[in-house]
């Protein structure tokens, strides 16, 4: 079985363009979250979307964004990028049964270096 | 507020000896509790789960016991070999399917 995948594994901008990530999660889960790991930091919650709609959002600015497809695939959207964006960039699914709490699995993420 | 603590930030222990990593939490209503492990540069790699119906749970060196009234729980590793190095970060679920992670313990093991 396929794990859940990012790409692209490595990506550098400059301050105030946009960086698109995208995620495919493991084949039949329905749900995606987007955590961001800033260096030697925790992980922090971003975004988290099940079957097309986003579901909850963590405390970060609106520049930050995302989509899911009908495939299940996903895409977050950095705008307007800041130094301080610069991180590992996590995603993990799972197949979410409401209240549950499902296993999430993550993929091997995106590092983002805004300069 | 959705909090998790986790204790200690670092943590050094001889080859063969145990290791205990504690995490409190914020929300009685919290139900599910992970444990990941993450090597440098790897994604985080989940270890071992626990639900709020269960107290103790274990596979092989590595078990997690769930206090609920206290709001805390904990990863035991015993029997450490030099492969349990890694920083470990602990997780609850609060509602909607959202974690809270801990802000991780790099555990070193001694040869």
């Amino acid at each position: 079985e396929a794990g859940v995948t990012q790409s692209p594994t490595h990506l550098i901008k400059t301050r105030g363009q946009q960086a698109t990530l995208r995620c495919s999660p493991i084949s039949g889960h329905t749900s995606v979250y987007w955590y961001q790991q800033a260096l030697g930091l925790g992980l922090q919650f971003l975004l988290w979307y099940d079957e097309g709609e986003e579901r909850n959002r963590g405390n970060f600015p609106p520049r930050f964004s995302g989509r899911q497809f009908p495939n299940y695939s996903s895409e977050l959207n950095v705008n307007a990028l800041e130094l301080e964006d610069s991180a590992l960039y996590l995603c993990a699914s799972s197949l979410w049964r409401s209240g549950a709490g499902e296993t999430q699995y993550f993929g091997p993420g995106t590092r983002l270096l805004v300069l | 507020g959705e909090n998790v603590e986790q204790h200690p930030s670092t943590l050094s222990v001889q080859e063969g000896d145990s290791a205990v990593i504690k995490c409190t939490y914020s929300d009685s209503a919290s139900n599910y509790f992970p444990w990941y492990k993450q090597e440098l540069g790897k994604r985080p790699q989940l270890i071992i789960d626990i639900r709020s119906n269960v107290g103790e749970k274990k596979d092989q060196r590595i078990a997690v016991t769930l206090n609920k009234t206290a709001k805390h729980f904990s990863l035991h590793i015993t029997e450490t070999q030099p492969e349990d190095s890694a920083v470990y970060f602990c997780a609850a679920n609060f509602g909607n399917e959202k974690l809270t992670f801990g802000t991780g313990t790099r555990l070193t093991i001694i040869p």
